[in-house]
């Protein structure tokens, strides 16, 4: 069975302040996906990042970057110099193949709540 | 990117009534479609997979005769909460496959039964 940890239930910085939020995921598959999404307050799911189980390789997209790191099954995501604009609950997430019609079954952390303070 | 839009946003039903909740993809085609179901401070718990001319694939736990979903078309995926009560009240978010495999979701529904 897959299962992804969001160890941080809430986190609160000031603007400006960087902030790491943490994903652990735990699967015997090989080949696998990881994700991350941004929940606002509005409620809709915004994608933030997919990566596969093999690219290790670190990326940054402006102010966000993500580390995978498959030696700890981990897979974090870093936002650099905070806005107000970020508070908001991120998920992440773990997609393995599936055998039934849902292929592209999701498996999400309990997410954490970064509230961006002025 | 992809589009998928879900109707009503929000609503407020009595207890034992019905309620419809719509997804659609609105610029594309999406032969399989994700019900979530998303407990106030919890994760997203898929409840069923939809595929368009087919029945629905329902998770472990989840009733089939009380959340029943309909996929006619490719760009539409219904989900019905019947005779609804107090303890089905809860954000529902739909999700549709891209050509690509990715999956986009829904603005989400927030059902609140009285």
């Amino acid at each position: 069975a897959q299962k992804v940890t969001q160890a941080q239930t809430e986190i609160s910085v000031v603007e400006k302040e960087d902030v790491t939020l943490d994903c652990v995921y735990e699967t015997r598959d090989t080949t696998y996906y990881l994700f991350w999404y941004k929940q606002p307050p509005s409620g809709e799911l915004v994608f933030l990042i997919r990566r596969n189980s093999f690219d290790e390789q670190n990326e940054i997209s402006g102010r966000y970057s993500w580390n995978f790191q498959k030696s700890t099954s981990s897979f974090n995501f870093t936002i650099t110099a905070s806005q107000v604009v970020d508070s908001a609950v991120y998920f992440c997430a773990l997609r393995v193949p599936y055998s039934g019609a849902g292929s592209y079954q999701l498996t999400f952390g309990k997410g954490t709540k970064l509230s961006v303070i002025p | 990117g992809a589009v998928v839009s879900q109707h009503p946003s929000w609503v407020i039903c009595k207890s034992g009534t019905s309620v419809k909740i719509e997804c659609r993809s609105l610029d594309f085609q999406a032969t399989t479609m994700f019900w979530y179901r998303q407990f106030p401070k919890q994760s997203l718990m898929l409840m069923a997979t939809s595929n368009e001319g087919s029945k629905a694939t329902y998770e472990q736990g989840v009733e089939k005769d009380k959340f029943l979903i309909n996929h006619a078309s490719l760009t539409l995926s219904t989900l019905t909460v019947t005779s609804a009560h107090p303890e089905d009240s809860s954000f529902y978010i739909c999700s549709a496959r891209f050509n690509t495999g990715e999956l986009f979701f829904g603005e989400g529904s927030r059902l609140t039964v009285l």
